[in-house]
């Protein structure tokens, strides 16, 4: 089955500028998305369609897709950025189903 | 404004089923794409199926197939999700979400135990 992988954790200092990559072989013709989850929070999207951020979601959250890697940035990482990072997928195969990578921890310290 | 709102929590035996019920407020829920997630206690996402344009149906995971279902109530604009022969690996909060996963109901825990 299709997966998408992310690493476990990322760790930056404040201000910092955190970069989480999520790997799958159909990011060349899939979409990636990009969700946020807080501790006991409902999951937030951050971006979609590789680049583009809703309009309640703060500039310093980027997204961008090269390849079989899509990358979510946040630029000036502060403490209130700690969260469960998620991206998302379709596979390109018939199924068309969609996938989640195993999530980032994001810790600013 | 619109808003997703989910049944309450559920407590059920291994073998029974499960439906969670999602209503969609301030749009007409056939406007929507509906997509199911859980999420395991202290775990990841798990996308379990939505509704996929391209097919104009709603597909599931394969890990699901044949055991979960998705039916609407249009005239009171509520989906449902049924998953049937509960585990307790499917002890889990269930998410509804629309659009692109814009939107997300606030969760319905669902917990199986004997």
């Amino acid at each position: 089955s299709y997966e998408l992988i992310q690493p476990p954790s990322v760790s930056v200092s404040p201000g910092q500028t955190a970069r989480i990559t999520c790997s799958g072989d159909a990011l060349p013709q899939k979409y990636a998305y990009w969700y946020q989850q807080k501790s006991g929070q409902v999951p937030v999207l951050v971006i979609y369609e590789d680049d583009k951020r809703p309009s309640e979601i703060p500039e310093k959250f980027s997204g961008s897709s090269s390849g079989t890697v899509a990358t979510l940035t946040i630029s000036g990482a502060q403490v209130d950025d700690e969260a469960d990072y998620y991206c998302y997928s379709t596979d390109s195969s018939g199924n068309h189903g969609g996938v989640f990578g195993g999530g980032t921890k994001l810790t600013v310290l | 404004q619109v808003h997703l709102i989910q049944s309450g929590a559920e407590v059920k035996k291994p073998g029974a089923s499960v439906k969670v019920s999602c209503k969609v407020s301030g749009l007409s829920l056939n406007k929507v794409s509906m997509h199911w997630v859980r999420q395991a206690p202290g775990q990841g996402l798990e996308w379990m199926g939505g509704f996929e344009p391209e097919d104009g149906e709603t597909i599931f995971a394969q890990k699901f197939q044949g055991r979960v279902s998705v039916t609407e109530d249009t005239s009171a604009e509520t989906a449902y999700l049924q998953v049937n022969r509960l585990t307790s690996e499917d002890t889990a909060t269930y998410y509804c979400a629309t659009g692109a996963m814009a939107l997300w109901g606030q969760g319905t825990r669902v917990i199986v135990s004997s």
